[in-house]
């Protein structure tokens, strides 16, 4: 079974720019979340999405957006991009039954800020 | 909010055992977790444990749960040289799929 595929997996854009990166789940898993990973703050929740349904958002500025299809791909998007969005973005899928919120995270998309 | 809180280093010999410890605030966490992050890579969930147990085993690990101090261990027997990498202690915060991450403890072994 393939596991969570993010792409890309870096890049490098300069300030003021957007960027979007996408994040395809495992097959069957319907609920994609998204964490941002920098050595200063560490791992901070960005966003849950549920049949295409944002259902959980973190404490992050609305540049920071995203989407999910209806065959429960994902994508997030930052826009007017800041120094300090450099940052490893996690995906995670899950399966979404029971309650043990067990997440399967790709290897991420490392985005440098120039 | 849920605060989760974990030493950042440890160092052990090949062979020895070692104990990662957590610490977190919300006492109404259902279940608690160890997620591992080897260098280069998203984070692999290791193990978890629901609030109502005190202890899970599995194969080289053990997950020890002390509710009345909200205390999280994790112990991993015969530490090998693959088991270098970051130990991210986890509790969900608000939502299913919302989990408040230690700030990761680096385990590092030496031969």
């Amino acid at each position: 079974k393939a596991g969570v595929t993010q792409t890309p997996r870096y890049l490098i854009k300069t300030r003021g720019q957007q960027v979007t990166l996408s994040c395809s789940p495992i097959s069957g898993h319907r609920s994609v979340s998204w964490y941002q990973q920098t050595p200063g703050q560490g791992l901070q929740f960005l966003f849950e999405y549920f049949s295409e349904t944002q259902r959980n958002k973190g404490n992050f500025p609305g540049r920071f957006s995203g989407r999910q299809f209806s065959n429960s791909r994902s994508e997030m998007n930052v826009s007017t991009l800041e120094l300090g969005d450099s940052a490893l973005y996690l995906c995670a899928s899950s399966l979404q039954t029971g309650n043990t919120g067990e997440l399967f995270f790709g290897e991420g998309s490392r985005l440098t800020v120039l | 909010g849920e605060d989760v809180e974990q030493s950042l280093f440890l160092s052990v010999r090949e062979g020895d055992s070692s104990v990662i410890n957590c610490t977190y605030t919300d006492s109404s966490s259902t279940y608690l977790y160890w997620y591992k992050q080897e260098p280069g890579a998203g984070l692999q969930l290791l193990t978890y444990i629901f609030s109502n147990m005190d202890m899970k085993q599995d194969q080289r690990l053990t997950v020890l749960l002390n509710k009345k101090d909200k205390h999280l261990s994790l112990r991993i027997a015969d530490t090998q040289t693959g088991d270098s990498a970051i130990y991210f202690c986890a509790a969900p915060s608000g939502g299913y799929n919302k989990l408040i991450f230690g700030a990761g403890t680096r385990l590092a072994v030496h031969p």
